[in-house]
């Protein structure tokens, strides 16, 4: 059974550009969170997905969107780069109101 | 706001001994609480999970955590420390209103010496 996946696994960008992360989630898992992780830090909540709407958001500009497909995966997008963007951002899959399980990540550095 | 606390940014312990990582989180509701791993460079795994009933609960890797509501901790053990738990440990706090994000605190890097 494949766990929480995500891709790319890096990405270099500059600033002003924008970019998509990907993920699929666990297989039985319906609902897709987003986290940012800026280096020596806690993740911060980003958005949840859920029947392909937007069901939370945190505390992140509108230059954050992103997307749920039919079948779960999700998409991330952020507009504008900005250098305080690069940081390793987490997918975590989970069912409405369970546990959650998080991919390996993906690392972008924005220069 | 819901808020989560760990008060200790760096542990050092020697192999096989003892454990305790700290967690205070700050949430109105019945909290349900969460500690995660994370081993350089790598995703979060989740070792233990607390929702409800017995405030003693067991996870993998010989874990266990202790909820108590009166002190609004929820502190994470292990009896005998291994070289290959070297990592950070994070706590987080469930936020059930609409979803369930999570809140997650700074984390604690652990370091073993042999």
């Amino acid at each position: 059974d494949a766990g929480v996946t995500q891709s790319p696994t890096h990405l270099i960008k500059t600033r002003g550009q924008q970019v998509t992360l990907r993920c699929s989630p666990k297989s039985g898992h319906d609902t897709v969170s987003w986290y940012q992780q800026a280096l020596g830090q806690g993740p911060q909540f980003i958005f949840q997905y859920y029947e392909e709407e937007e069901r939370q958001r945190g505390n992140f500009p509108d230059r954050f969107s992103g997307h749920q497909f039919p079948n779960y995966s999700s998409e991330l997008n952020v507009n504008a780069l900005l250098l305080g963007d690069s940081a390793l951002y987490l997918c975590a899959s989970s069912l409405p109101r369970g546990e959650q399980y998080f991919g390996p990540g993906t690392r972008l550095t924005v220069t | 706001a819901q808020s989560v606390t760990q008060p200790d940014i760096h542990i050092t312990v020697s192999e096989g001994a003892s454990l305790e990582l700290r967690c205070n989180y700050s949430y109105g509701a019945t909290p349900y609480l969460f500690w995660y791993v994370q081993s350089p460079g790598q995703g979060l795994q989740l070792l233990l999970k607390y929702f409800s009933g017995d405030t003693l609960v067991q996870g993998i890797k010989g874990f266990e955590a202790e909820f108590k509501r009166s002190q609004s901790s929820f502190n994470l053990r292990k009896p005998s420390v291994h070289w290959s738990d070297a990592a950070e440990y994070f706590c987080a706090v469930g936020v059930m209103e609409y979803g369930n994000k999570l809140v997650f605190g700074a984390g604690t890097i652990l370091r073993v010496k042999s």
